[in-house]
């Protein structure tokens, strides 16, 4: 158990729909990270956010956004979601920003199936 | 940019034996972090060891080791005595200061243990 949580475990919905993912990062974390891993795409950085606030961005699209809250729990919201958004969603942590020696804890993952 | 090449998609391996999984990189940072992580037919993705750029020794984990060639960029992953339950798919990662230290995924590696 990584200590990083994430709801719900699966996710079905249809197309255009809009969904909400839930994140918790192990005590102490600050740094919150959103992947989606995908058959075609392997897997891929979204977004990180720091204490709060948005730090970096990858390959996001702009009907999918994000926010981490004062308590440092994350949510990552998609909408207008089409059968390709259809992927295995991760959140992972780490304890601070500027390292790269950081190791980054996953979640179980999140997996999203749109119909 | 930073890139991460997994040449391997399967192996097999016989209970007991040790095999090895490549991964090269690419980067012009001199400040950077190797990661490897497994998946399980689960899902989740469990770190298993780290490496980083500055450490002058390779890194250990119980079974895990890691063959870091700097000059060769190369960081595969050895694993000693394997089990049945180290069936799994792995992957090598990176993260670099510059870019925000996501972590940069390779393709992965599906390894099956033969009994």
């Amino acid at each position: 158990d990584s200590g990083v949580t994430q709801t719900p475990k699966h996710l079905i919905t249809a197309t255009g729909q809009r969904v909400t993912l839930r994140c918790s990062p192990r005590s102490g974390d600050l740094s919150v990270y959103w992947y989606q891993q995908s058959l075609d795409q392997g897997l891929q950085f979204l977004i990180q956010y720091y204490n709060g606030e948005e730090r970096a961005k990858g390959n996001i699209l702009e009907r999918f956004s994000a926010q981490q809250f004062p308590d440092l729990h994350s949510e990552l919201n998609l909408s207008s979601l089409e059968l390709g958004d259809s992927a295995l969603y991760f959140c992972a942590s780490s304890v601070s920003l500027g390292s790269p020696t950081d190791t980054q804890y996953f979640g179980p993952g999140t997996r999203l199936t749109v119909l | 940019a930073q890139k991460i090449t997994q040449t391997q998609p399967g192996m097999f391996v016989q209970e007991k034996e040790a095999v090895t999984l490549d991964c090269t990189y690419d980067t012009s940072d001199p400040s950077y972090g190797l990661f490897w992580y497994k998946q399980p037919s689960s899902g989740e993705m469990i770190f298993l060891i780290y490496q980083g750029s500055y450490d002058q020794q390779n890194a250990t984990e119980g079974r895990y080791s890691l063959n870091f060639q700097k000059a060769r960029k190369s960081a595969n992953l050895v694993i000693s005595a394997s089990q049945l339950g180290d069936s799994a798919m792995y992957f090598c990662a990176m993260s670099v200061r510059d870019a925000g230290n996501k972590l940069t995924f390779g393709g992965g590696t599906r390894v099956l243990v033969k009994p």
